[in-house]
């Protein structure tokens, strides 16, 4: 079982320069997720996709845009990044079980110089 | 607005300890709480999701319980393993629309052989 599955794994930007994560869940779950977990600040929201076709700005959405572009994959793009976006960025997808348990990926970890 | 606050933010036991890690929230009006264990440069793994109307969860050596009115959970674990050494996050989900989840900066649990 793949799971939720974010790539790449590793990467290093500097100041203004845009780039892509991408994201693939298998489970057929609606709603999938992009976080960014920072020291001492736990996860924080950046947008979520409820369904295929719709997103929505989190916590934290500035800076970072994403498209939905069906219903496994979720991808988040920095149009300039700044040292600010330096992060471990995770993906989750929610089951739609009256439980909505979440699953996550393992990480992406984004330094911007 | 939720707030979700776990202490200690470390914890060493010795291997073989019974251990309880504490998870509080200001919101009593919950959808349901889920406990994860995060390793050293991993994503996160969900470890039991309790619903508002549950009382408890176990798995294996695992349980955690709920006590909505006073906005607390604990997560307890049994006989302690070095293996168990990594950091555990409880999340609260607010009823309501996919994106309320609201993450615990988490206690990092060391377990001395």
């Amino acid at each position: 079982n793949a799971g939720v599955t974010q790539t790449p794994k590793f990467q290093v930007l500097k100041t203004g320069q845009s780039m892509t994560l991408q994201c693939a869940q298998d489970m057929n779950h609606n709603s999938m997720y992009w976080y960014r977990q920072d020291p001492g600040m736990g996860l924080r929201l950046i947008y979520y996709s409820a369904s295929e076709g719709t997103t929505d700005k989190g916590e934290v959405p500035n800076g970072y845009n994403v498209s939905r572009l069906n219903k496994r994959e979720f991808s988040l793009r920095l149009e300039s990044a700044a040292p600010s976006q330096t992060s471990v960025y995770f993906c989750a997808s929610r089951s739609p079980a009256h439980t909505g348990e979440l699953f996550f990926g393992e990480g992406s970890r984004l330094t911007v110089l | 607005k939720q707030e979700v606050t776990q202490i200690p933010a470390a914890l060493s036991v010795p291997e073989g300890e019974n251990l309880v890690l504490n998870c509080s929230f200001t919101d009593s009006a919950i959808y349901n709480l889920q406990w994860f264990r995060q390793d050293p440069g991993k994503g996160l793994t969900s470890l039991l999701l309790i619903q508002s109307s549950q009382r408890e969860q176990t798995s294996g050596r695992l349980n955690a319980s709920l006590d909505k009115s006073s906005g607390r959970s604990t997560l307890y674990i049994a006989a302690s393993q070095p293996g168990d050494s990594a950091t555990y996050l409880c999340a609260v989900r607010e009823p309501g629309s996919a994106r309320q989840l609201t993450f615990g900066s988490g206690t990092q649990l060391t377990v001395l052989p």
